[in-house]
């Protein structure tokens, strides 16, 4: 049971480059989020999906496309990388705790740096 | 938008003090507080939260209050240990009954031997 598994866990890109991150859970949990750590910034929610098949926008979506076509596998996209998205992002996903979302439970981690 | 405070952002305590931290929250419909650790280096994870039907939850060295009238709830670790220096992240949820999280911008507790 490998839990949330990110895959690059690093990656340097140059401005205008596209790149996506996958994410892959094995729990079975029906949600699933994106989000990006920056120093003294916290962790800020990109998109999210709940459910095969859909996505949703976070509190900063602009400049990142997600898909969700397997309930286990959720894809975040950089179609044209800028300098502003050097980060650190974090898949998590989450299982339904009466009705509600329960905890999260984080992958690893992806450090990006666009040069 | 949707807030969360959170203070302070460092925090020094002697091992076997205690330590508090504090959020404020904007949105009156949060019904779901957790509380992150993010030791250096790995993914957050949750130690506690609470929901808004109940004012204080404990786990053993770790409690979190909530009040919901103030719109603010803590989190209080007592005799404090080396191996709780980490980044603590207070959240609440927003956006109705998807219950998205909110984060606060985190605190970093180190803990002096």
């Amino acid at each position: 049971n490998a839990g949330v598994t990110q895959t690059p866990k690093f990656r340097v890109l140059k401005t205008g480059q596209s790149m996506t991150l996958l994410c892959a859970q094995d729990m079975n949990h029906e949600y699933m989020y994106w989000y990006r750590q920056d120093p003294g910034m916290g962790l800020r929610l990109i998109h999210y999906s709940v459910g095969e098949g859909t996505t949703a926008k976070g509190e900063v979506p602009d400049g990142y496309n997600v898909s969700r076509l397997k309930k286990q596998n959720f894809l975040l996209g950089l179609e044209s990388a800028a300098p502003s998205q050097t980060s650190v992002y974090f898949c998590a996903s989450s299982y339904l705790n009466r009705g509600r979302p329960g905890e999260l439970f984080f992958g690893e981690g992806s450090r990006l740096t666009v040069l | 938008g949707e807030n969360v405070e959170q203070h302070p952002s460092t925090l020094s305590v002697q091992e076997g003090d205690s330590a508090v931290i504090k959020c404020t929250y904007s949105d009156s419909a949060s019904n779901y507080f957790p509380w992150y650790k993010q030791e250096l280096g790995k993914r957050p994870q949750l130690i506690i939260d609470i929901r808004s039907n109940v004012g204080e939850k404990k786990d053993q060295r770790i409690a979190v209050t909530l009040n919901k009238t103030a719109k603010h709830f803590s989190l209080h670790i007592t005799e404090t240990q080396p191996e709780d220096s980490a980044v603590y992240f207070c959240a609440a949820s927003y956006g109705g009954s998807q219950g998205n999280l909110i984060f606060g911008k985190g605190t970093k507790l180190s803990v002096k031997p």
